[in-house]
This record gives structure tokens, C-alpha cells and sequence, in this order.
């Protein structure tokens, strides 16, 4: 079992919607929880970072934690085409940082 | 947020042949600096962390002896890839630890012929 798993997509979504991205992890013990965008052949940059149960919310971007069901997602609202790329969910346990595969997000304009 | 830089962006070298690529902290001392490879369509995948000033720890699965990791000051840490050969051939990343985030370099894109 991978320690982090996200659906490889891609997910294909207009302009204007909200795009749904889904991550579980394996680590129940793990504390914090992050989002990375990464365009391609650039290096992944820092979106958003979730310790906490419950919703965390900058600008166009909802992130939410459920620790029970070992679960994270990001959701992006009103879709533009520049938030086309992949995704990263990165988990932090002892010392580490352990990334799933990725999302790739198409938004058609 | 802070930034890290590397160099060099790409490089391109003969098999056999050793490249290093530097990781710079440039607004900030970094007592640690991690080190990632990332192949396409993959995740990126630690290969070590780099402490400040005593040996990095290398991820189960890494060569030491062929990816040498020195980080002689707070700003600076260099990857040297020896004896490349063409599976070599990867995006390698750096990032640098500031309190509980993680900031990345730009990358080096690896090609061994």
C-alpha cells in the first residue's frame, strides 16, 4: 500500500467550476497535511497546509481534513484555466514529507 | 515565502561522468535541505536529507557513494551525481525546511547520454 494515494486523473473540468481533488493516506499518526501545484517541468510550489480537522479556506482554495477516515481533499473553486496542472498531496510524518502521484487538472476554457 | 535557487537548471552530460548541482538558500539559513528525484509522470521520491554541517541521511534504496550530498554552510547544499549513467537521467529537486513548511528549488533536469 502506497503511504499516499491520489486518482491520477485527469480530471477535465470548465471554467468557472469547482474541480474536486481527492488524497488518503496510510500513516494515521501523520499531523500535517499539504497541497503542491507543479506545472510542468517546474517544481511543485506550495498551495495550501492543513493540521486541523475540518475546512481551511484562502482565496479559491478549500482544503479539508478528516484524520478518522485518514482523508484529504482540495477543492478549487471557479476554475481557471491557469490552475491547470498537476497536484501533489504531501503528508508529513516523523521527518518527512511523502507525496502521492499527483492529479492532473485540465480546465477548458 | 522564502526562496531556493539551483543550479544549474539542466545539464546534460557524457555516461560516466559526475555532476553537481547546487541547492542555495538565498533569504534564509537552512539547517536542513532535503533532496528529491522525480522521473516522469511520478511522484517525487527523498532521496536524502541534509543536515548542516554532519552527513546527510540517505532513503532506503539510495546510493551514498554514488549521490554525494555535502552541506558545508547554512545556504548551501550540493548533490553530486558520479558516474552518471542514463537511468540517472531526472528532474532533481532540492527544498529547504522553514519552521513547518517546505519550500523548493527550481529543479535540475538531469540527461545522461
Amino acid at each position: 500500500q502506497k503511504e499516499v494515494e491520489q486518482n491520477s486523473g485527469p480530471l477535465s473540468v470548465p471554467e468557472g467550476a469547482i474541480a474536486s481533488l481527492n488524497c488518503t493516506y496510510s500513516d494515521r499518526g501523520s499531523q500535517s497535511f499539504f497541497w503542491y501545484r507543479q506545472y510542468s517541468g517546474k517544481s511543485p510550489e506550495l498551495i495550501m497546509f492543513i493540521y486541523s480537522n475540518g475546512d481551511k479556506e484562502d482565496g479559491r482554495f478549500t482544503a479539508q481534513l478528516n484524520k478518522a477516515s485518514q482523508y484529504v481533499s482540495l477543492l478549487i473553486r471557479d476554475s481557471q484555466p491557469s490552475d491547470s496542472a498537476t497536484y501533489l498531496c504531501a503528508v508529513k510524518g516523523d521527518y518527512k514529507l511523502s507525496f502521492g502521484a499527483g492529479t492532473t487538472v485540465t480546465v477548458r476554457a | 515565502g522564502a526562496v531556493v535557487s539551483q543550479h544549474p537548471s539542466w545539464v546534460i552530460c557524457k555516461s560516466g561522468t559526475s555532476v553537481k548541482i547546487e541547492c542555495r538558500s538565498l533569504d534564509f539559513q537552512a539547517t536542513t535541505m532535503f533532496w528529491y528525484r522525480q522521473f516522469p509522470k511520478q511522484s517525487l521520491m527523498l532521496m536524502a536529507t541534509s543536515n548542516e554541517g554532519s552527513k546527510a541521511t540517505y532513503e532506503q534504496g539510495v546510493e551514498k557513494d554514488k549521490f554525494l550530498i555535502n552541506h558545508a554552510s547554512l545556504t548551501l547544499s550540493t548533490l553530486t551525481v558520479t558516474s552518471a549513467h542514463p537511468e540517472d537521467s531526472s528532474f532533481y529537486i532540492c527544498s529547504a525546511r522553514v519552521m513547518t513548511e517546505q519550500f523548493f528549488g527550481p529543479g535540475t533536469r538531469l540527461t545522461v547520454l
